[in-house]
């Protein structure tokens, strides 16, 4: 079947512009990671959804993240206000249990402000 | 909070030969899963072998095996025969058992590995 897909695989924004950053995850896989990496790093932990439930946003550097996964499926990941900083590759994982220990893993956004 | 160090920024193997990628971490759980995942110039993440923390026997996944030290907190990864198509970025990942951390991972800054013809 399809693997975790992601869109736009690269987007271009302005500071100061929000975006949108789309996850398309396995079909039927309940979990749902964001992750972002930054140049030269490893994937760094923003935000976790069981289903629709969001349990864990504890990653999200700051109040203009946001995340959504309103039907369990799909999930957006919002950025409003986009800072330099921001700039780096999202990454999307799903798996397909709660406690799965293998995620799979997205092709990613790169993101970069202008 | 969990840490990952990948000590190696860059490595490089001839073809056919074989390398080792290091990688230690720091935990106080008793219980937990090692991963290492490839990431291509393409950047999609792929697994490439894994380690639940209360098995001695290290995990084999064809060409590729692992040497878990779980006293020495290390978890290395044995590329044997290798090939072009292994050059990528290797990461090493932890994960927790428990279910409040909703099961992230926890990575290393990673290990860019070139494969020399």
């Amino acid at each position: 079947g399809a693997g975790v897909s992601q869109s736009p695989r690269y987007k271009v924004a302005k500071r100061g512009q929000d975006v949108a950053l789309r996850c398309d995850p396995i079909s039927g896989h309940v979990s749902l990671f964001w992750y972002q990496q930054a140049l030269g790093q490893g994937p760094e932990f923003l935000t976790y959804f069981q289903n629709e439930a969001q349990l864990d946003k504890s990653g999200l550097p700051s109040d203009r993240f946001f995340a959504e996964r309103p039907e369990g499926s799909v999930s957006t990941l919002k950025i409003q206000r986009t800072q330099q900083e921001d700039s780096a590759v999202y990454l999307c994982a799903s798996s397909l249990l709660a406690g799965a220990y293998e995620q799979y893993f997205g092709p990613g956004t790169r993101l970069t402000v202008t | 909070a969990q840490t990952v160090t990948q000590s190696q920024p860059e490595m490089s193997v001839q073809e056919a030969e074989t390398v080792t990628l290091s990688c230690t971490y720091d935990t106080s759980e008793s219980d937990y899963y090692l991963f290492w995942y490839k990431q291509p110039p393409s950047r999609q993440m792929i697994l490439v072998i894994r380690q639940e923390a209360y098995k001695q026997q290290n995990a084999t996944e064809n060409r590729f095996s692992v040497n878990f030290q779980k006293a020495a907190k290390s978890f290395s990864l044995k590329i044997s025969d290798s090939q072009l198509g292994d050059a990528a970025m290797y990461f090493c990942a932890y994960r927790s058992p428990r279910s409040n951390t909703g099961n992230q991972f926890y990575f290393g800054t990673g290990t860019s590995l070139t494969v020399i013809p």
